[in-house]
């Protein structure tokens, strides 16, 4: 299994560009989210998702979409970055909701000028 | 509104030393706990859960965690530091009943000095 993937890596992008992170699981996991990662603040939860077809916020989804057509991937959109979005992103899958392991992907780190 | 306080955002050790990692969290119910680390540049991977069973979890590297519901905490540690140890920690709750979702601590960086 190759657990959670992200793509890119590395991103940046000038303000007002949109752009797509990608994350696919081949864990068959139901739960999926975003998370994203700056210094003193931890992790904040973007959006997230219980299944197929279902999507809701986090604590700071303002700026982000994401969809969820398939089990297995979960993108997010940035509609119009802006440097408040510079940031480290981590995507995360877990079988459920309460008491899984959340699986993590490698990150995507993402500046924007 | 559930909470998690990781006490010290850095905490430095010497090599060999017993690592104290202290994790507070605020839940009106016994919740699910867990211990996530992050080496440099990686994702987080879990080193420890507490999941209502035993009071005292181990987990990977050598660390563990007592889980305390008088104390509301949930503390990490290691009886002897090891370079590789340095990372950064997170602990995270996760209440029981509908909302369920990870509520995270801000981190805490461990420095491990030869």
């Amino acid at each position: 299994n190759a657990g959670v993937t992200q793509t890119p890596k590395f991103q940046v992008l000038k303000t007002g560009q949109s752009m797509t992170l990608q994350c696919a699981q081949d864990m068959n996991h139901e739960y999926m989210s975003w998370y994203r990662q700056d210094p003193g603040m931890g992790l904040r939860l973007i959006h997230y998702s219980v299944g197929a077809g279902i999507t809701d916020q986090g604590e700071v989804p303002n700026g982000y979409n994401v969809s969820r057509s398939t089990t297995e991937d979960f993108p997010l959109r940035l509609l119009s970055a802006a440097p408040s979005q510079t940031s480290v992103y981590f995507c995360a899958s877990s079988p459920r909701l309460a008491g899984d392991e959340q699986f993590f992907g490698p990150g995507t780190r993402l500046t924007v000028l | 509104a559930q909470s998690v306080t990781q006490l010290g955002s850095h905490v430095s050790v010497s090599e060999g030393a017993l690592v104290l990692l202290r994790c507070n969290y605020s839940s009106s119910v016994p919740p699910y706990l867990f211990w996530y680390v992050q080496y440099p540049n990686q994702g987080l991977q879990l080193l420890l859960k507490y999941t209502s069973a035993a009071t005292l979890v181990k987990g990977i590297n050598g660390f563990e965690a007592e889980f305390k519901k008088s104390e509301t905490s949930f503390h990490l540690t290691k009886p002897s530091a090891h370079m590789s140890d340095a990372a950064e920690y997170f602990c995270a709750v996760s209440p029981a009943g509908n909302n369920r979702k990870l509520i995270w601590g801000l981190g805490t960086s461990l420095a491990v000095n030869p």
